[in-house]
């Protein structure tokens, strides 16, 4: 089956720049668009990058993302971060006839 | 804007079947482009995909859960629906319907607890 792999947490202090990477288990990564989601504690999650690098309205530029083929995996980078940016953060693609989620990463600004 | 909203018990006894609600408002459940979904996530845990419904009633599942899932769409109340038989602890989640459009998930809901317990 087809699995998305992500750090389980990355820490960083405001103002600085975060990457999470998201890494295809099997196949081509680029073979399905990547979607990146956050989620507040509490809170359902939201889209923030869809197909691979397009940011929705109201998602502020400091929000980004891209793909690598050579490592096989999708990347979220957040600058200039701010305190309202820690929570936990899921990527997305499709793979095996099953809409698959990353394993998550919790991001936390010291 | 679209926004949805899941309904239904809060606790679920085991082997019995779960339903959930989710209603649709702010637009058409049949607007083009949109597909219905449900997302799980067990306390704690990560995001799990359940399955998704068109407008015209086809459905896509995920295969873990085999048979045990069924899914329908009632376009007159800008409805649809999930029903999880034979539950056990392991279903216990937050339950979400979201919008799928293309393949990402634009609109969500709040979100529903659903405890399976005796």
């Amino acid at each position: 089956n087809f699995m998305l792999t992500q750090p389980h947490s990355v820490s960083e202090s405001p103002g600085k720049t975060i990457t999470i990477s998201c890494t295809g288990s099997s196949g081509s990564i680029a073979s399905n668009y990547v979607q990146w989601y956050q989620q507040r504690p509490g809170s359902a999650p939201i889209i923030v990058i869809y197909e691979d690098d397009q940011r929705p309205s109201g998602v502020p530029d400091r929000f980004s993302g891209s793909i690598d083929r050579s490592s096989n995996s999708a990347s979220l980078t957040i600058s200039g971060l701010k305190t309202e940016d820690e929570a936990d953060y899921y990527c997305q693609s499709y793979g095996s006839d099953n809409y698959v989620f990353g394993t998550g990463t919790r991001v936390s600004v010291l | 804007q679209v926004q949805l909203r899941e309904s239904g018990p809060g606790l679920v006894r085991p082997s019995e079947t779960l339903s959930l609600i989710c209603t649709v408002s702010g637009g058409s459940i049949t607007s083009s482009r949109s597909f219905w979904a449900w997302i799980r996530q067990p306390p704690g845990k990560g995001l799990e995909w359940v399955g998704i419904i068109s407008p015209g009633g086809s459905t896509y599942s995920n295969s873990s859960f085999n048979s045990r899932l069924t899914m329908s769409v009632d376009t007159s109340k800008n409805q649809f629906s999930l029903r999880l038989s034979s539950v056990t602890a392991t279903d216990t989640a937050v339950y979400y319907c979201a919008r799928r459009v293309v393949n990402y998930f634009d609109f969500w809901g709040q979100g529903t607890l659903v405890t399976v317990s005796s």
